[in-house]
């Protein structure tokens, strides 16, 4: 069963709002990242958050994790056509060295 | 850097015939990870390597799929025979370390088994 589960599976917003996508995953983890997927492409990482960290930024992105929930959030901010894509989360559980991948949220975002 | 290098990018065949598709990994990369997605299953490990050596091939569906990397620049995945339910997207990945690093990804090989 897949570890991270994406939540919703699909959204759609205009132009210039705010994104938010959840992720739930169900045994402990070392790390968790996000990757985009543009259509016909491959996955394009965007943020690793460990897990004894609670939130992180790069430009627009901003990602939260609560370990005590086992859940992570990912935010866009002020959206744009460009962020529509497919986007994931994965976990590299306690021990290991492979990821396992959510199943993704699609995202749309309308001019 | 080119990044990651799949061929071909896609490949039509008939049930039957033997499928292979290659990787070249980014350079100084250790790891490398084939996956395949798929509408139904989501993006799936097939295996993994580390300095050339296998790993984990837990997700390798079954004896028709068998990976090697001859070098640290170079990995195939074969299938054979080839079904129709093998039609799928493979991803090629490539990594610094193990799953504490980023991934990179090739551009996919779009298999269409008839």
């Amino acid at each position: 069963s897949q570890q991270g589960e994406e939540d919703p599976q699909a959204l759609s917003i205009q132009e210039g709002e705010n994104a938010t996508m959840n992720c739930s995953y169900k045994t402990s983890i070392n790390n968790l990242q996000w990757y985009r997927q543009n259509s016909g492409r491959g996955l394009v990482h965007l943020i690793l958050i460990r897990s004894n960290e609670r939130e992180k930024h790069s430009g627009r992105l901003r990602v939260t994790l609560d370990t005590s929930k086992k859940s992570s959030s990912l935010l866009i901010t002020a959206s744009r056509a460009a962020d529509t894509a497919s986007y994931f989360c994965a976990t590299e559980k306690s021990s290991g060295d492979k990821l396992t991948f959510g199943t993704g949220t699609r995202l749309a975002v309308r001019p | 850097d080119a990044g990651v290098i799949q061929s071909p990018r896609h490949e039509v065949t008939e049930m039957g015939q033997e499928v292979t598709l290659r990787c070249k990994p980014i350079s100084g990369h250790d790891y490398l990870f084939w996956y395949r997605q798929t509408m139904m299953r989501g993006l799936e490990l097939l295996i993994y390597f580390n300095n050339n050596v296998p790993i984990d091939d837990s997700g390798m569906p079954e004896d028709r799929f068998s990976a090697k990397m001859p070098n640290a620049s170079f990995s195939t995945l074969k299938i054979q025979p080839s079904e129709p339910r093998d039609s799928a997207v493979y991803f090629c990945a490539s990594s610094l370390g193990g799953s504490h690093y980023e991934q990179f990804f090739g551009p996919g090989t779009r298999l269409t088994v008839l």
